[in-house]
């Protein structure tokens, strides 16, 4: 079994509208962790997110913003979307050891 | 704050020659990890180091600690088509009071058959 999955693969909107992506970790995991990937760059840190509440987020807009469920999983919503939103959003557990496969956002 | 810098950016090189990678910061870090990255997956942990001067091996890939904390390099031997990724650094540091990862900027590796 994963120790995360993400969903969607792949996700295409329009500017101006706003994206869903989900997380959920393996079992016995309370921590998730969201990085986004910009094509050619490096990961950044976008929020983390344990038992429930918002520990810390990095250096992105408010527009960027997710939630906990009660049964681990994680939503980031990303909303006003810009074209330069457009990346890999990856989802990861173990302080950030383990990641998903990701989630391919494109705006156009 | 508390940055990774990767060197090179991108390596081309023939099938079976050796590769060597390295990462660089300003402050110390009390952990390095390594990843590799697929195109269209995640990162995938290869090799962490916990110890100043730890070197680490994980089949043909070697990987140190460097004494002074702030640094650490990558080895990969013998390099084979499935090597093509890209890798990366990455290291927890505190920021705003919470832990999170920072990762350099990738080695991107290419290899010709």
């Amino acid at each position: 079994e994963a120790g995360v999955t993400q969903s969607p693969t792949h996700l295409i909107k329009t500017r101006g509208q706003q994206a869903t992506l989900r997380c959920s970790p393996i079992s016995g995991h309370t921590s998730v962790y969201w990085y986004q990937q910009a094509l050619g760059l490096g990961l950044q840190f976008l929020l983390w997110y344990d038992e429930g509440e918002e520990r810390n987020r990095g250096n992105f807009p408010p527009r960027f913003s997710g939630r906990q469920f009660p049964n681990y999983s994680s939503e980031l919503n990303v909303n006003a979307l810009e074209l330069e939103d457009s990346a890999l959003y990856l989802c990861a557990i173990q302080g950030g050891y383990t990641f998903g496969s990701g989630t391919r956002l494109t705006v156009v | 704050g508390q940055q990774l810098n990767q060197s090179p950016q991108s390596m081309f090189i023939q099938e079976g020659e050796d590769v060597s990678m390295n990462c660089t910061s300003s402050s110390i870090f009390n952990t390095w990890l390594w990843y590799k990255q697929d195109p269209g997956e995640g990162p995938v942990l290869l090799i962490a180091l916990y110890k100043a001067g730890e070197l680490t091996s994980n089949g043909r890939l070697t990987a140190q600690f460097g004494i002074t904390r702030k640094d650490s390099f990558l080895n990969i031997s013998a390099s084979i088509p499935s090597d093509v990724g890209i890798y990366f650094c990455a290291g927890p540091a505190f920021i705003q009071g919470a832990q999170k990862l920072v990762f350099g900027q990738g080695t991107r590796l290419t290899i010709n058959p």
